[in-house]
């Protein structure tokens, strides 16, 4: 049983431009959260989808979005990049959202450097 | 707000060693508790998890411990190996129906030498 992908692994962009990642929940799980690591703050929680639906969302600017297709995958998107959004963007996937969600499985990360 | 601590923030213990890392948490109404493993550069790997309603759960080596009422977690390593070398991270999750947001500590990073 595959885990979950994410894509890019390591990606490098400049101040100003916009970043895209994705993720691939394990099949059959139909609610994908996004966290961002730094160094300074530690883990912190972005967003959750679940059935396409944002479920909630973090205290992170409007820059940072994201959406969930029907087939569960998921996308997350960084526009007009600062310095400080470089970081590693964890997704993590559950069969199902809310408190009844349980085990939350993470992928490999996408590292995001910005110049 | 849900604040979550873990102690110490790294240690450096012999190859066989038996280890407790440690994880507070300010409030008491959590859904449940995750401990996670982390490889420098990688992803998060789920070790453990811990219903409210539950006292302990067990892996091979490892066992965890929650006592919801004092707000902690324990985290105890049997025999310690060079391979458990890693960064190690607790996480609460809100009782709430609506998410399954976690909050996580900042982890204790584990380094056992041969």
């Amino acid at each position: 049983k595959a885990g979950v992908t994410q894509t890019p692994r390591y990606l490098i962009k400049t101040r100003g431009q916009q970043v895209t990642l994705s993720c691939s929940p394990i099949s059959g799980h139909r609610s994908v959260s996004w966290y961002q690591q730094t160094p300074g703050q530690g883990l912190q929680f972005l967003f959750e989808y679940f059935s396409e639906t944002q479920r909630n969302k973090g205290n992170f600017p409007g820059r940072f979005s994201g959406r969930q297709f029907s087939n569960s995958r998921s996308e997350m998107n960084v526009s007009t990049l600062e310095l400080g959004d470089s970081a590693l963007y964890l997704c993590a996937s559950s069969w199902t959202s809310g408190s009844m969600a349980g085990e939350l499985f993470f992928g490999e990360g996408s590292r995001l450097t910005v110049l | 707000k849900q604040e979550v601590t873990q102690i110490p923030a790294a240690l450096s213990v012999p190859e066989g060693e038996n280890l407790v890392l440690n994880c507070s948490f300010t409030d008491s109404a959590i859904y449940n508790l995750q401990w996670f493993r982390q490889d420098p550069g990688k992803g998060l790997t789920s070790l453990l998890l811990i219903q409210s309603s539950q006292r302990e759960q067990t892996s091979g080596r490892l066992n965890a411990s929650l006592d919801k009422s004092s707000g902690r977690s324990t985290l105890y390593i049997a025999a310690s190996q060079p391979g458990d070398s890693a960064t190690y991270l607790c996480a609460v999750s809100k009782r709430s129906s609506n998410t399954g947001k976690l909050i996580f500590g900042q982890g204790t990073t584990l380094q056992v030498k041969p």
